[in-house]
């Protein structure tokens, strides 16, 4: 049972444009919902997470919108740039972060110049 | 500061063969996870272990082990391979659970 949906599976942007990622979860019990970025060769790296007690959190030109009662989040990336070009992974885990991490299925984003 | 090391980066085995995989977690941490990553199933929870039990298991079958030793570095095994066992294994780990960070994998082929 796939407790995570992503979308969309690919996003291509103009440089200096505002991508979105969309994921859904379906668990309640779910409290901590983090973002990775991975580059081909790489493990995912963790960009950033929220909990939900609040609905939106920033960090740089990351943000999470986070609605809880729709159960879903997202992620904006700010004046995105070529660099920004890789895979995004949502997830989500229960008791804080202190549970397996249960990933989305992926988004595979390109910003071109 | 060190990052998650995982060796060997790539792996060429036969079907039927064994394979043991390891990882050097961030100096300091103490819980380590595994995860299996493949196009078509996506990032997979495998194991953890926090002071060498493991905490919690992932939906795979028993050929799928692993362990953790006292100075927190892990090995996974992979006994009788198949060839849906291709994939990128990917081991993370943290202080205590929660905000891992995870090394750049191990590429298994099983052929």
């Amino acid at each position: 049972q796939q407790q995570v949906k992503q979308s969309p599976q690919s996003l291509i942007v103009q440089k200096g444009g505002i991508p979105i990622i969309n994921c859904a979860y379906e668990n309640t019990a779910f409290d901590y919902f983090p973002w990775y970025q991975q580059f081909p060769g790489k493990g995912p790296a963790l960009l950033i997470a929220i909990r939900p007690d609040v609905s939106e959190k920033k960090e740089g030109r990351f943000t999470i919108s986070f609605n809880k009662s729709a159960k879903q989040f997202s992620l904006h990336i700010m004046d995105s740039q070529p660099g920004d070009s890789a895979t995004y992974f949502c997830a989500a885990s229960r008791a804080f972060g202190n549970e397996k991490l249960t990933f989305g299925t992926g988004t595979r984003l390109t910003i071109i110049p | 500061k060190a990052g998650v090391t995982q060796t060997p980066r790539y792996l060429i085995k036969t079907r039927g063969q064994q394979v043991t995989l390891s990882c050097s977690p961030i100096s300091g941490h103490r819980s380590v996870s595994w995860y299996q990553q493949t196009p078509g199933q996506g990032l997979q929870f495998l194991f953890e272990y926090f002071s060498e039990t493991q905490r919690n298991k992932g939906n795979f079958p028993g050929r799928f082990s692993g362990r953790q030793f006292s100075n927190s570095r892990s090995e996974m095994n992979v006994s009788t391979l198949e060839l849906g066992d291709s994939a990128l294994y990917l081991c993370a780990s943290s202080l205590f659970g929660g905000g891992y960070t995870f090394g750049s994998g191990t590429r298994l082929t099983v052929v």
